[in-house]
C-alpha cells in the first residue's frame, strides 16, 4: 500500500463548478499537509497547507484534514479555467514530502 | 529575484551517455531534492542534500548521482546505468523548518533518450 493514494482524475468541469480533490494516507505520523498545483510542463507551486485537522480557507481554496479518517480534502468554488492544472497532495515527513500521484483538472468555460 | 533556476529545459541525450542537469538555488535554502515525474506517477524522489558535502539516497536512486560542493547547487548527473532515464526531472529547496517542509520548485528539465 502506498503511503499517500490520490484520485488520479482525469476530472473536467464546467466552469463555475465546485470542485472536491482527495488523498487519503496510511502513516498517521503526518502533521503537515499541503496542496500544490503544477500547470502543464512547470514546476510545482505550494497552493495552501494546513497543520493538523481542520479547515484552512484561502478565496476560492479551502483546505480540509480529517486526521481520523487519514483524509484530505481541497475544494475549489467558483472554478475557472485558469484553475486548469494538476493538483498534487503532499504530507510532510521527518525530512522530505510525500506526494501523491496528482490529480488532473480541467476547468472548461 | 529568489528563486531556483534549472538547465537546460530541454535535453536530448544517446543511450550509453551520462549527462548532468543543474539545480542552482539563490534562496539560501539548507535543504535541496531531485524528483522525478513520470505521466501518472507522481513525483518521485531521488537524491536529497541537508547541508552541503552531505546527501541522502531517495526512493528511486539507482542509476543517478549527486555532488553538494556548495549551498546553492546540487547538479544531478543522469548514468549510463539508468534504465529509463527519459522523464521530467525538478528540482526543490527547502529552508529547514523541522517537519514543516516547505519545498520551492524549479521549472524542470524534459531529458529525452534517442
Amino acid at each position: 500500500q502506498k503511503e499517500v493514494e490520490q484520485d488520479p482524475g482525469p476530472l473536467s468541469v464546467p466552469e463555475g463548478a465546485i470542485v472536491s480533490l482527495n488523498c487519503t494516507y496510511s502513516n498517521s505520523a503526518f502533521q503537515y499537509f499541503m496542496w500544490y498545483r503544477q500547470y502543464s510542463r512547470k514546476g510545482p507551486e505550494l497552493l495552501m497547507y494546513t497543520y493538523s485537522s481542520g479547515n484552512k480557507e484561502d478565496g476560492r481554496f479551502t483546505a480540509q484534514v480529517d486526521k481520523s479518517s487519514k483524509y484530505i480534502s481541497l475544494f475549489i468554488r467558483d472554478s475557472q479555467p485558469s484553475d486548469s492544472a494538476t493538483y498534487l497532495c503532499a504530507m510532510s515527513g521527518a525530512d522530505k514530502l510525500i506526494f501523491g500521484t496528482g490529480t488532473r483538472l480541467q476547468v472548461f468555460p | 529575484d529568489g528563486g531556483i533556476t534549472q538547465s537546460p529545459k530541454y535535453l536530448f541525450r544517446k543511450e550509453g551517455q551520462n549527462v548532468t542537469l543543474s539545480c542552482e538555488q539563490n534562496l539560501n535554502h539548507d535543504a535541496m531534492y531531485w524528483y522525478r515525474q513520470d505521466p501518472g506517477q507522481g513525483l518521485r524522489l531521488i537524491y536529497y542534500s541537508q547541508i552541503v558535502n552531505d546527501f541522502q539516497k531517495g526512493d528511486i536512486a539507482e542509476g543517478y548521482s549527486v555532488s553538494r560542493e556548495k549551498k546553492e547547487s546540487f547538479p544531478l548527473t543522469v548514468t549510463s546505468a539508468q534504465k529509463n532515464p527519459t522523464a521530467f526531472y525538478l528540482c526543490a529547496s527547502s529552508i529547514d523548518r523541522g517537519p514543516y517542509n516547505e519545498q520551492f520548485f524549479g521549472p524542470g528539465t524534459r531529458l529525452t533518450v534517442l
